[in-house]
Formats: structure tokens, C-alpha cells, sequence
């Protein structure tokens, strides 16, 4: 199984400062099966990121994704009031799809 | 527009059965992979399965295979995840995700569009 950590836990910062989450694989993984979601409080998750750098249709172009092999970073270049939330990744490059634990961005 | 919408919430007591649904619109039903993912509440998400409509091909993650059954209806664009003997620590939300693939080399694939979410409690 590969294991997903990401870090921070927890990320406190202020509207307009900038938001970099880490997503560390167990093993390489493909950068083509990094995904990051966001979910808001009381909402389903939503696709973010694929591919480790491809927004998704919807994802304004403050969010950013990239690394590769074992490391993975999700960029908010100046964080909007709406970004505050929990941010997940997800591996796609194994038959056992897994998430991180989460990261949560909080004022 | 693409949706998936989901049965209401559930409350059961352990021991009991259920099954929940998730109905599928705006897009050819069968072309894609559906999969269920577990959010126990305060908590982060599990990956489940993945089934796919038009010939229903199931892949269960180790950690569930053999605690629920996922299937489909194709006739009603619908698939369903079922406990025949529900526990305590069922309790979670549960979603219903499509599975889309990007072009890529190799393809990108991704949980595109999500289902609103079932509550599921199982309490004496």
C-alpha cells in the first residue's frame, strides 16, 4: 500500500499570504496519479488538481500543484477568504486508490 | 450537467441491513468508473472501490472487501453499496465518486464529480 503523508496538520495563516502543503509518498509514484482536492466544511470534496499540476476545470489559478517521484507540493499563491479548508491528496498509481491524512487551512 | 445524487441519510441499528444509492446523470453512465469513499465524521477520507457499470468489474480495497458489496444498475444509472450486517463503527458519511480520465501520457485519472453524501448511523 502506498502511504500518503502530508504536512503540515494544520496551516494558520491570514487572506493574502501564501499556502504551501506537502504530500509525501511511501514510494514513487507517477506524477500523472497526484490529485488534490479541497473540502469545505459541511460540503463533499471537490477536484482541485490531477496529474500533480493540471487544475481542473473550476480551480482558479491561485492553486498550484507540482513535484514528482515522492514529493508533492500544493501552492495557494494568496489565500481567498473560500480557501480556507481541509486539502487532500490522493494516489491514482496503485490498485488501492489512498489519501493523506489532510491538511486543514485555517485563519 | 453532470450529478451524482445520492439516497438520504440512514439510521440503522447493528446488525441490520442496508443499501444506499447513488444515481448518475448527464453523462453516458457505463463509460465510467464509480467508486464509494468513507469519511468517518472529524475525520479524513478512505478510498473503498471502484466499480465499473458496463460490465461490472469490482475492485475492493483490502480494507473493505468482504464488509460491503458495491453493484450497479445500469437500466437506472444507479449503483449501490450494501452492509447485509451493519457495525457501530459503519457510522461515517459515505460518497459516490466518477472517475475520469485526462488525456495524458500515461492517463491522468482523477474523482471528477462527487455525490452530495449519505450519513449512515448505526446505534442501539
Amino acid at each position: 500500500e502506498i502511504v500518503l503523508t502530508q504536512s503540515p496538520g494544520t496551516l494558520s495563516l491570514s487572506p493574502g499570504e501564501r499556502a504551501t502543503l506537502s504530500c509525501r509518498a511511501s514510494q514513487s509514484i507517477s506524477s500523472s496519479h497526484l490529485v488534490w482536492y479541497q473540502q469545505r466544511p459541511g460540503q463533499a470534496p471537490r477536484l482541485l488538481i490531477y496529474g500533480a499540476s493540471s487544475r481542473a476545470i473550476g480551480t482558479p489559478a491561485r492553486f498550484s500543484g507540482s513535484g514528482s517521484g515522492t514529493d508533492f507540493t500544493l501552492t495557494i499563491s494568496r489565500l481567498e477568504p473560500e480557501d480556507f479548508a481541509v486539502y487532500y491528496c490522493q494516489q491514482h498509481g496503485s490498485s488501492r486508490r489512498t489519501f493523506g491524512q489532510g491538511t486543514k487551512v485555517e485563519i | 450537467e453532470v450529478q451524482l445524487v445520492q439516497s438520504g441519510a440512514e439510521v440503522k441499528k447493528p446488525g441490520e441491513s442496508l443499501k444506499i444509492s447513488c444515481k448518475g446523470s448527464g453523462y453516458t453512465f457505463g463509460y465510467y468508473w464509480l467508486g464509494w469513499v468513507r469519511q468517518i465524521p472529524g475525520k479524513g477520507l478512505e478510498w473503498m472501490g471502484i466499480i465499473f457499470p458496463a460490465d461490472s468489474d469490482t475492485r475492493y480495497s483490502p480494507s473493505f472487501q468482504g464488509q460491503v458489496t458495491m453493484s450497479v444498475d445500469k437500466s437506472t444509472a444507479t449503483a449501490y453499496l450494501q452492509w447485509s450486517s451493519l457495525k457501530a463503527s459503519d457510522t461515517a458519511i459515505y460518497y459516490c465518486v466518477r472517475q475520469v480520465t485526462y488525456e495524458g501520457s500515461p492517463p491522468r485519472p482523477a474523482f471528477d464529480v462527487w455525490g452530495q453524501g449519505t450519513v449512515v448511523t448505526a446505534s442501539s
